[in-house]
């Protein structure tokens, strides 16, 4: 199966919001409510910060928050910092043989 | 804490093999499920194979054709990942996370670079 479908880049300026989308297809998002999302630093190992579509793990800001319609989900981080500059990753449940990842999504803080 | 440490990788030919491990603690090992993940230089994530708890399913991405296995002990808590007949585009870095439910790994290991390279 291909992977998620991702923007390569997203940007704001701080305080603003931004919204980064995640296309799958019937499959696998549309499919599952089993959508998470990671935030990776340069170098560093990926940081889960959004599960099954919409929950929060202890410890992540309430800034970030997630959601899906369809065969798309989203991850919206608001009020945005300079520490949330990193690269994020979609990731859903596409059958008990597969897990799929979009390509990874660029958030630069202007 | 949970903590995964990755280790194993380095420079390896191509067609040879390699070992990878992950040294789990911090959590009941023999109570998840576990995954390897790989993430070649400068692309993105790509989800390798899975193992249950136990040990009974293993899992893995189509691409790989049969070359590599998940295999896991539970007295010694290590998570393993075999693979064989190396190509160039295995080089990546190897990271083992651990399965909170479906679709989502919760805890990831720093991570182990192979690299395939004659």
């Amino acid at each position: 199966q291909s992977a998620l479908t991702q923007p390569p880049s997203a940007s704001g300026s701080p305080g603003q919001s931004v919204t980064i989308s995640c296309t799958g297809t019937s499959s696998d998002v549309g499919a599952y409510n089993s959508v998470s999302w990671y935030q990776q630093h340069p170098g560093k190992a990926p940081k889960l910060m959004i599960y099954e579509v919409n929950k929060r793990p202890s410890g992540v800001p309430d800034r970030f928050s997630g959601s899906k319609s369809g065969n798309t989900a989203s991850l919206t981080v608001s009020g945005l910092q300079g520490e949330d500059e990193a690269d994020y990753y979609c990731c859903s449940y596409a059958g008990i043989t597969n897990v799929l990842f979009g390509g990874g999504t660029k958030l630069t803080v202007l | 804490q949970v903590q995964l440490v990755e280790s194993g990788g380095g420079v390896v030919q191509p067609g040879r093999s390699l070992r990878l491990s992950c040294a789990a603690s911090g959590f009941t090992f023999s109570g998840y499920g576990m995954h390897w993940v790989r993430q070649a230089p400068g692309k993105g994530l790509e989800w390798v194979a899975v193992i249950w708890s136990d040990g009974s399913k293993r899992y893995y991405t189509d691409s790989l054709k049969g070359r590599f296995t998940i295999s896991r002990d539970n007295s010694m808590n290590t998570l393993s990942l075999h693979m064989n007949s190396l190509i160039a585009e295995d080089t990546a870095v190897y990271y083992c996370a651990r399965h909170f439910s479906s679709g989502t790994l919760d805890s990831w290991g720093q991570g182990t670079l192979v690299t395939v390279s004659s």
